[in-house]
């Protein structure tokens, strides 16, 4: 199946820092979801983002298809923040089968 | 809309006994999915819909059955529970426009144990 990789693992912020969490994948894909777990378990989408860049509030993200990754930015960060990111892709020919990474687990300190 | 809910919201198990979780989703989403997250891990797939009477297994499919007899509903049967299942489970639905899926929207999750 195809692979994903997210980096850093674990990512302490000073509430107001900016930070860049990365995801590479192994295969071509047609889906790409960001998510954000909270600390009471709930997936919160983020981004669908197969291609291309968005922008919401104080994230956005950016997904280079050709080269195989994601970029999520947190800007401006807030303790609200803190709980883990998880990026899920779909392969081209099967999209609905989300493959997940690991995680980034972000801590933001006041 | 409620989106996708799932009951129960927590569950205690014994070695051997047999329970069915429960799916719904009022967004008229053709694609449904169960899948599993245990500690510092991911979520892995288990079993997937694409639409009312086609299901198929994911990642992880051993000790657990699915059914899809209408567009709504999705429940994922535990046969004979293990302790290995202890985990937490999510289901998932999206809408599909042809061959190509969207985003997928999560329900909040049940937490199993298995004693």
């Amino acid at each position: 199946g195809i692979q994903v990789e997210q980096s850093p693992p674990d990512l302490i912020l000073q509430e107001g820092a900016n930070s860049t969490l990365r995801c590479n994948f192994s295969d071509s894909v047609n889906n790409l979801q960001w998510f954000h777990q909270n600390p009471w378990g709930q997936l919160i989408n983020l981004f669908y983002i197969p291609s291309g860049t968005k922008q919401n509030g104080r994230l956005s993200a950016t997904t280079v298809a050709t080269e195989r990754y994601s970029l999520l930015y947190i800007s401006s960060s807030q303790t609200t923040d803190s709980g883990v990111y998880f990026c899920a892709v779909g392969k081209r020919s099967n999209d609905y089968k989300l493959s997940f990474g690991a995680g980034t687990t972000v801590t933001v300190r006041a | 809309n409620a989106g996708v809910t799932q009951t129960p919201k927590f569950q205690v198990l014994k070695t051997g006994q047999s329970m069915t979780l429960q799916c719904a989703q009022d967004m008229n989403h053709e694609y449904m999915s169960w899948y599993r997250q245990d500690p510092g891990m991911g979520l892995r797939l288990i079993h997937y819909s694409v639409g009312a009477g086609i299901t198929d297994q994911g990642e992880v499919p051993n000790g657990y059955n699915v059914s899809r007899s209408t567009t709504e509903d999705f429940p994922l049967r535990l046969l004979s529970a293990a302790p290995s299942q202890t985990s937490v489970y999510f289901c998932a639905s999206s809408y599909s426009i042809g061959p190509t899926s969207y985003e997928q929207y999560f329900g909040p999750g049940t937490r199993l144990t298995v004693t």
